[in-house]
């Protein structure tokens, strides 16, 4: 069955640093990939999308990387700030998709 | 523009109740989807409605059902509520082509005791 694997554990980042989050997919081939944060209690809230034929997508401090050979996408912040823990939602769509798939979501905590 | 809105923001069910959330997708946004987010997990997808038809399903038995209406806004109707339907239920909204963003809704989150 499909399935979309995310770092299981929170991860913990000083401010400042690069915060790297990974997500994996198998028996699934998607047409785009993307990703949102979700804050506690809230509705995700979509970040960026990159289709299949791309292998880099960056706005503003965001950077995203997809790797369908590996069948996994990177996403980058860079100069994290404590605004940006909150958690992050990989999620992929195929070419008929009405339905987008969700990962489980990594934690991502920066310190000051 | 109010972006996509749902009520009500919290409610509290007995198990084999019936409860119907609502949502107003986002304005010029024609497709809705819902979804079931459990405590740590991610969303996940229910169905989707696009000119007043299911267009797709998730692996959700038949008690949950929905609607769309002529001017998009969209229920979602689950009957005989059980106690692992707690959850938070996400309306999301986009326009008629697939890979866009979704604009998500706050959510309904649903206790059954």
């Amino acid at each position: 069955s499909q399935k979309i694997e995310q770092n299981s554990e929170a991860l913990n980042i000083q401010e400042g640093k690069t915060a790297t989050l990974t997500c994996n997919y198998t028996n699934y081939s998607p047409a785009y990939l993307q990703w949102y944060r979700q804050d506690p209690g809230r509705g995700p809230v979509f970040l960026l999308l990159i289709r299949e034929n791309e292998k880099e997508k960056r706005k503003e401090r965001l950077k995203v990387t997809f790797d369908t050979t590996l069948k996994q996408s990177l996403f980058h912040i860079t100069a994290s700030q404590p605004a940006d823990s909150a958690t992050y939602l990989c999620a992929l769509g195929d070419s008929s998709a009405s339905k987008i798939i969700f990962g489980s979501g990594t934690r991502l905590s920066i310190r000051p | 523009d109010a972006g996509v809105t749902q009520s009500p923001t919290h409610l509290i069910k007995t198990r084999g109740q019936q409860v119907t959330l609502r949502c107003s997708p986002k304005s010029g946004h024609d497709t809705v989807s819902w979804y079931q987010q459990a405590l740590g997990q991610g969303p996940q997808f229910i169905f989707q409605y696009y000119e007043e038809e299911e267009r797709q399903r998730g692996n959700f038995p038949d008690r949950f059902s929905g609607h769309q209406f002529p001017n998009y806004s969209s229920e979602l109707n689950v009957n005989a509520l059980l106690l692992g339907d707690s959850a938070l239920y996400l309306c999301a909204s986009s326009p008629q082509w697939l890979d866009t963003e979704a604009f998500f809704g706050q959510g309904t989150r649903l206790t059954v005791v």
